[in-house]
């Protein structure tokens, strides 16, 4: 079984703070991938990043970056210096690949509040 | 490159009426996703369809919902009949490759919201 827990139902912040995302996932295999998707007002679902189990390297893009640690089953995502363009719902999400087909597993997303 | 094409982006309809929504999948895709998304559940696969077969159909709530797959580039999902607790965004996402691959990533739509009353 897979699950995905993101604890933070809504954070507020104020334009150029930063601001961390929490990801907490569950999975009995050893080979997943772990994603992170933008909704924003509009409605639309965005890709953002994907990585795999066996990439612990964090990675950095503009003001966003993301911390994978295996250790923890966490996959956080940090967006540097907020805008209000940021406000959006974010979802972390998995799918493993070990037990063969599996779903893309949803966490209830993270509702992300930028003021100016 | 166009994306993943959903219609209508909006529908509202009275229960009991025959509802189908519309999905363009990204040109050389392969696989096909319908999701829906409440307040209550979150995002739920409701069925996936890879090249024009449909793989799982679990998530399909009852037997009023089907979906098909009648070319490569298109599908639809229908609702018959309706009712108020379908109302929902319902997303149509498309991959190059099948979920279990480790090429894919699924692409949505915009959704189409729909209202039941």
């Amino acid at each position: 079984a897979q699950k995905v827990t993101q604890a933070q139902t809504e954070i507020s912040v104020v334009e150029k703070e930063d601001v961390t995302l929490d990801c907490v996932y569950e999975t009995r295999d050893t080979t997943y991938y772990l994603f992170w998707y933008k909704q924003p007002p509009s409605g639309e679902l965005v890709f953002l990043i994907r990585r795999n189990s066996f990439d612990e390297q964090n990675e950095i893009s503009g003001r966003y970056s993301w911390n994978f640690q295996k250790s923890t089953s966490s996959f956080n995502f940090t967006i540097t210096a907020s805008q209000v363009v940021d406000s959006a719902v974010y979802f972390c999400a998995l799918i493993s690949l070990n037990s063969g087909y599996s779903t893309l597993t949803f966490g209830k997303g993270t509702m992300l509040l930028v003021s100016p | 490159d166009a994306g993943v094409i959903q219609s209508p982006r909006h529908e509202v309809t009275e229960m009991g009426q025959e509802v189908t929504l519309r999905c363009k999948l990204i040109s050389g895709h392969n696989s096909l996703f319908w999701y829906r998304q409440t307040m209550m559940r979150g995002l739920e696969l409701l069925i996936y369809f890879n090249n024009n077969v449909p793989i799982d159909d679990s998530g399909m709530p009852e037997d009023r919902f089907s979906a098909k797959m009648p070319n490569a580039s298109f599908s639809t999902l229908k609702i018959q009949p309706s009712e108020p607790r379908d109302s929902a965004v319902y997303f149509c996402a498309s991959s190059s490759a099948p979920p279990g691959t480790a090429k894919n990533i699924q692409y949505f739509g915009a959704g189409t919201r729909l209202s039941v009353l």
